[in-house]
């Protein structure tokens, strides 16, 4: 049984362009969260999405960030205009329904803003 | 919104000594709590995790924490450091009205002397 994936592994980009994350997760999982790491900090919640649904974005940056979990398809996060505070590992986890507390992770995005 | 602290940023262990990783939470209300584990380059794994049951839990690679309500601390020990125990470990707990909300410490670095 496959994990939650996470792709791309490390993303660097330039100030100004845009990131996409993709996140996949585990089979049998309708659930996603993504989590944002800075530097010497733990994971900070950002958002939490079922198939088609934004169920709570309280965590989310208001202006650049969006997060979408389409009905086909990977969940993405998607940052336009990317500054160098963006500079972090992005963790998407999954968990079953009926069971949100108990999430798995993936690897991470690791995004390099230059 | 809850808060957790894990006392030590780094430890360091002899192969074959106690393990020992502080961590303590702000709620006054037990929620649920958690200790991961992250290889270098790799996802967040769940060591165990505490859900009104029992207060010492017992988890994977012979991991145990115990759960304190009066102390609000759910510390992680293993009698007994392994080489392959040298790790990053993170202490988090679910947000009382929000259970898919995790907060995480910001981490602890084990290495372990041989």
């Amino acid at each position: 049984n496959a994990g939650v994936m996470q792709n791309p592994r490390h993303l660097v980009r330039r100030r100004g362009q845009e990131a996409r994350l993709r996140c996949s997760p585990m089979k049998g999982h309708s659930h996603v969260y993504w989590y944002r790491q800075l530097p010497e900090e733990g994971l900070k919640f950002m958002v939490y999405l079922q198939k088609e649904n934004i169920i709570d974005e309280s965590g989310m940056p208001k202006e650049r960030f969006s997060a979408e979990f389409p009905k086909e398809g990977p969940s993405i996060l998607r940052i336009q205009q990317v500054v160098r505070g963006d500079s972090a590992a992005y963790f998407c986890a999954s968990s079953p329904s009926g069971v949100t507390y108990e999430q798995y992770f993936g690897p991470g995005t690791r995004l390099t803003v230059t | 919104a809850q808060s957790v602290t894990q006392l030590g940023s780094h430890v360091s262990v002899s192969e074959g000594a106690l393990v020992l990783l502080r961590c303590n939470y702000s709620s006054s209300v037990p929620p649920y709590l958690f200790w991961y584990v992250q290889y270098p380059n790799q996802g967040l794994q769940l060591l165990l995790k505490y859900t009104s049951a029992a207060t010492l839990v017992k988890g994977i690679n012979g991991f145990e924490a115990e759960f304190k309500k009066s102390e609000t601390s759910f510390h992680l020990t293993k009698p007994s450091a392994h080489m392959s125990d040298a790790a990053e470990y993170f202490c988090a707990v679910s947000d009382e009205s929000n259970d898919y909300k995790l907060s995480f410490g910001a981490g602890t670095t084990v290495t372990v002397r041989a």
